[in-house]
């Protein structure tokens, strides 16, 4: 299994809504990213999980949080987000560690396209 | 400019035509990688060259790196309009401090549209 799975596939929110995006891998990996992207640019790292532990925090704003609850699972919970917010929140996994992990090679899910209102 | 320009920006081709996208980096690297990704999907892992390579290949794929000039280029030879998608160049760092995950630093990426 190869796959990153990240759930909602869209997600319209209010700015004084709190919602959660959730992403899911079974790759044995042990390392999770959080990416925004915006229409016609490059993913921009938003966090770094290594082996549940927070290690990259990109000075995102305090209205993205991030959780790891397992080696499996990392969520995004949203709250009082901006309307320049709204973009493709993509979820990335990696082996984390060995020889593979060396390699940073990076398996994204299809993402969450967020409109904030 | 920003680590991982690319170059063009927007290219159009016709089925059966090679296309060429090229990659400009700033710092050291371990390695350098392509991704593919198809509009407002995820990326998708193409290739990896190391730092110590100089050409790969995969398939109709083509990779070159000259770490002198801090370049990379990406080559579909035959290229089909299955391949019309936003391609990214993407940088892992040399990493002294010996983990073994980290940042990909992303080019600006090529909308390659491969007409039938």
């Amino acid at each position: 299994d190869t796959e990153v799975t990240q759930t909602p596939k869209h997600l319209v929110m209010g700015m004084t809504n709190k919602k959660s995006l959730k992403c899911e891998q079974h790759m044995g990996h042990r390392a999770m990213y959080w990416y925004k992207q915006k229409a016609k640019k490059p993913p921009e790292l938003m966090f770094v999980y290594s082996y549940e532990k927070l290690s990259i925090n990109e000075s995102v704003p305090s209205r993205f949080s991030p959780e790891c609850p397992n080696s499996s699972l990392l969520n995004l919970h949203l709250h009082a987000l901006q309307p320049e917010d709204s973009a493709l929140y993509l979820c990335a996994s990696s082996h984390g560690s060995g020889r593979a992990g060396a390699k940073n090679i990076q398996y994204f899910g299809a993402g969450t396209r967020l409109s904030v209102l | 400019s920003q680590q991982g320009e690319e170059d063009p920006q927007a290219l159009s081709i016709q089925e059966g035509e090679n296309a060429t996208m090229n990659c400009s980096y700033k710092t050291s690297i371990n390695n350098l990688q392509w991704y593919r990704q198809n509009s407002g999907r995820g990326l998708v892992h193409l290739i990896l060259i190391r730092s110590n390579e100089r050409e790969k290949h995969s398939g109709r794929l083509r990779v070159t790196l000259d770490t002198s000039k801090k370049s990379s280029s990406l080559l579909i030879t035959a290229s089909r309009a299955a391949d019309t998608a936003s391609y990214f160049c993407a940088t892992a760092g040399s990493n002294a401090g010996g983990t073994s995950y980290g940042k990909l630093t992303f080019g600006q990426g090529t909308i390659l549209t491969v007409h039938p």
